[in-house]
């Protein structure tokens, strides 16, 4: 079966710090990958999705990068990070298929200080 | 692009009350439907789900038909319980965008005893 593992679990970061998390996905080839963002107080956010290996698409302009140096590993990075980076963090994978559900890891909780 | 636009929350329901969770989108495609929800503390999962129009999605009570009409995704379940509260996302998947998933904004929703 597949999973998703994503890590760390919390983070506590100074401003200006980089930042680096990691999803791995086991059990499937070629996953769409994503990024998102769940602010408090506020819904969803697609940050970046990828199609396949160093494929980066990038839904809004931001501090942050993303990259996917293998097929199943999917990477979010900052050089310096903002007090505004602070939120939940959601890295996801789903077939390339429209009518599958998108599987989610149990997040990251950053906290920028 | 696309986008999907529910009701802002929070909603909060006496125990046994019916509920409606608005949900309306914009695709260029013919997207497949989802509804996820989040419980506390917890990643997200998903709910239901439909693929076309006129398809109902149905799980634990709760049921969403796809109106392509309307281009509406509304949530109901029609006797609530106190462990229903959590947060809901209306969420699309499109073949026309990269087959990214797009994510509501959420709706709180809190079920009283």
């Amino acid at each position: 079966s597949q999973t998703i593992h994503q890590w760390p679990a919390t983070l506590v970061q100074p401003v200006g710090s980089p930042l680096s998390l990691e999803c791995t996905v086991e059990g499937t080839s070629n996953p769409n990958l994503y990024w998102y963002r769940q602010a408090a107080g506020r819904g969803l956010q697609l940050l970046f999705y990828s199609v396949g290996i160093g494929q980066i698409s990038s839904e809004v302009p931001q501090n942050l990068s993303a990259s996917r140096p293998q097929d199943r590993q999917f990477i979010l990075s900052s050089k310096k990070l903002l007090l505004s980076d602070s939120g939940f963090y959601l890295c996801a994978w789903s077939t390339a298929v429209t009518d599958t559900e998108a599987f989610f890891g149990q997040g990251t909780r950053l906290t920028v200080v | 692009g696309d986008s999907v636009t529910q009701m802002e929350g929070p909603v909060t329901l006496s125990e046994e009350a019916f509920l409606t969770i608005n949900c309306t989108y914009t695709a260029t495609g013919y997207p497949s439907l989802f509804w996820y929800v989040q419980y506390p503390g917890e990643g997200l999962q998903l709910l239901l789900k439909a693929t076309k129009a006129d398809d109902k999605g149905s799980n634990k009570g709760f049921e969403a038909t796809y109106r392509k009409e309307t281009t509406s995704f509304h949530l109901e379940k029609g006797s609530v319980q106190v462990s229903d509260s959590a947060v809901y996302f209306c969420a699309l998947s499109d073949n026309t965008g990269g087959f990214k998933t797009i994510f509501g904004a959420g709706t709180r929703l809190f079920v009283k005893a």
